[in-house]
């Protein structure tokens, strides 16, 4: 089976300064791997996936992840955050034969002036 | 296109009465799937549709769950009876179903549902 974990649960930054969002997995077959953002009181937002190839993926808003086979992780990174950035992301994985997501249990990034 | 609706958004009911809730996906769009998100659970699968034929129900709670897909456009999940502890949001997505890889899951607003 597949999990995954994102081990902050919250995570205050000042604005304009970089954060990383952590995310481990764990999975006995090839994953397809997600990172979605909640806004309040809104459904979830695609913002990058890895499917396969280059390691690094670019996303929307300035995010970015990095897939790192060995260590089993998909980290987002943004260099210089905004206010607007403010909301609960979730880091999920799929695989091959079974489309649905299995979600991580979210990190509130919390961007203060 | 409007996205993934769903409907209500929010319901408020009382134990031992049955809710229904709807979803319609995005249109051209083969998989339907239903997840809820609670403080204790966090966002779990309840099941999924291709082609409006269930695939994978195993997220079902228990026999008070059921979800059907009559026709591509529309989807819901009835609980009956409801219990306190079905409240949570339930979201509904959808996604075109892409040969070859895994393409994006569309998410509606959600359903807020507390059973009192």
């Amino acid at each position: 089976a597949q999990s995954v974990t994102q081990l902050d649960s919250q995570v205050p930054v000042f604005e304009e300064a970089p954060v990383e969002l952590r995310c481990n997995y764990s999975s006995s077959v090839s994953v397809y791997l997600f990172w979605y953002v909640q806004y309040p009181n809104q459904g979830l937002q695609l913002l990058l996936k890895y499917l396969s190839g280059s390691t690094l993926v670019k996303g929307i808003n300035g995010f970015e992840a990095e897939f790192n086979k060995s260590q089993t992780s998909f980290h987002l990174r943004k260099p210089s955050v905004h206010i607007s950035d403010t909301a609960e992301y979730f880091c999920a994985v799929s695989y091959t034969g079974r489309r649905a997501l299995t979600f991580g249990s979210g990190t509130r990034l919390q961007v203060q002036p | 296109d409007a996205g993934v609706i769903q409907s209500p958004r929010h319901e408020v009911t009382e134990m031992g009465q049955e809710v229904t809730l709807r979803c319609k996906p995005i249109s051209g769009h083969d998989y339907l799937f239903w997840y809820r998100q609670t403080m204790m659970r966090g966002l779990e699968l309840l099941i999924y549709f291709n082609n409006n034929v269930p695939i994978d129900d195993s997220g079902m709670p228990e026999d008070r769950f059921s979800a059907k897909m009559p026709n591509a456009s529309f989807s819901t999940l009835k609980i009956q009876p409801s219990e306190p502890r079905d409240s949570a949001v339930y979201f509904c997505a959808s996604s075109l179903g892409l040969a070859g890889g895994q393409d994006e899951q569309f998410f509606g607003p959600g359903t807020r549902l507390t059973v009192l």
